[in-house]
Formats: C-alpha cells, structure tokens, sequence
C-alpha cells in the first residue's frame, strides 16, 4: 500500500465550473477525512466518513461542497460553483478507529494525509 | 474560535542544538494530541502523538510534553538537523463515549522550522 492517494495535484478552473477530486485511502482504513488548508493556516476540517457513512459536516462546508464514499473505499469532494475564495489545498486523510481505550496508540490511529489537491479558481 | 494557537509563526535554530515548538489549546475536551511536519507541496507527515493520560511522550529525536493544568504542549527536537527544517503543525482530538477516535483533528497554524548548518 502506498499511502493515500489524491488526484488531481492541481486544478485551475474558472469561477462558477464545477470540479471534483477523488482520494484513495490506505485499504485498511475504516475512516476517511477531508480538509481544507489556506496559506498560513493550519487544515481545517471539512468531513469524515466511517466505512460509507458520513458520520460529521463542518459548518465551512457550504451546500456547494459535496463528498461521497459509495463503498467504503474511495471519496469525491465536489465543489459546485466555484468561487474564488474556494482556492486552496485540499487535503484527504484516512485512519483507524480505535477499540482499546485505555490503550491509546502512539502511532496516531495511523492517521495519514494525502499529499492534497491545489485548487486555484481564476 | 481559535481552539489550538501556535503563537510562534517562526522558529530559527543552530544545528546540534535543542527546537522547542509550543502549542495552547482552549477545549479541555481535548484528549488525544499530535504533532505533524509539512513540507511544501506535501501533506501533513505524522511524527509523534501523547494521550492525555501521559504527561511526556519520546521518539528517538523527538518528545512532546503536555500540561493539561496549563492546557499546553510541546515538541522538543534534540539535536536538531537540517533536515527538520519545515512547518510543525500541533493537531488536538478527543474521544467520543465509547472511547473510540473521534477522528476529527483541530491545527493549530503552523509554526516555521529552520534550522541552520
């Protein structure tokens, strides 16, 4: 396995289309988060999956924004409309859940980032 | 609300010597903590993680410490390298009822790692 996996690296499009990203979690991994990160700030959440459902929605995520994962594997972040202020990196992360509370891991429940998708909406 | 602040933008360091990054949380909600490295074009890498039932935490180079009185950690790099230089990102969690990951993770902003040869 060789990690998450985030496509496209880079999208430019212009305000008011439509795009959509796709991740690729490590197999394993029951969960499956999107964030955002803007320039000088850290990632923000946006949503979470566990297996195929969607388990939390940040209130940044506007009706625009739209992510599915019909099976438990793969994710699409859809962003309709695009706005200017929708440029950034988006960033996909996938992790275990852990069963053991008093034993919580030193590995951070795996949870392992994407290497993200720079949008820039022009 | 800024629930997770890294006050310091930038940190500059010789090579050999101890980087400390600092990191306040407001939500004592929070039981689980991570720090993570970026370098540009990447995504956030996993480097060490404390549970709120510890107070120190070590990874070979690196040891996070965290006061829950204080709601405060740190990360110490010792000896910092050069290849350490890059932005440091503290991430807070906390467990839902059954104890499990809640899964979702608040960063603070960032602080700028350099360090020199």
């Amino acid at each position: 396995d060789t990690g998450v996996s985030q496509d496209p690296r880079h999208k430019i499009t212009k305000r008011g289309q439509n795009v959509t990203f796709r991740c690729d979690p490590i197999s394993e991994h029951n969960r499956l988060y999107w964030y955002r990160q803007t320039l000088g700030q850290g990632p923000e959440f946006l949503t979470y999956f566990q297996n195929e459902a969607q388990l939390e929605k940040s209130r940044l995520l506007s009706d625009r924004f739209s992510a599915e994962r019909p099976k438990g594997s793969f994710s699409t972040l859809e962003i309709q409309r695009t706005e200017q202020g929708d440029s950034a990196m988006y960033l996909c992360a996938s992790s275990t859940s852990s069963l053991r509370p008093l034993h919580p891991p030193l590995d951070g429940y795996g949870y392992t980032f994407g290497s993200g998708t720079r949008l820039t909406v022009v | 609300d800024q629930q997770v602040k890294q006050n310091s933008p930038s940190l500059s360091v010789q090579e050999g010597r101890i980087s400390i990054l600092n990191c306040d949380y407001t939500n004592s909600m929070f039981d689980y903590f991570l720090w993570y490295k970026k370098y540009p074009a990447e995504g956030p890498t996993f480097l060490i993680s404390i549970s709120s039932i510890k107070d120190k935490n070590e990874d070979g180079r690196f040891t996070v410490f965290l006061n829950k009185s204080a709601k405060h950690l740190s990360l110490h790099i010792v000896p910092s390298q050069p290849g350490d230089s890059a932005v440091y990102f503290c991430a807070a969690s906390f467990s839902n009822a059954g104890g499990t990951s809640y899964g979702k993770l608040t960063f603070g902003q960032g602080t700028i790692l350099t360090v020199h040869p």
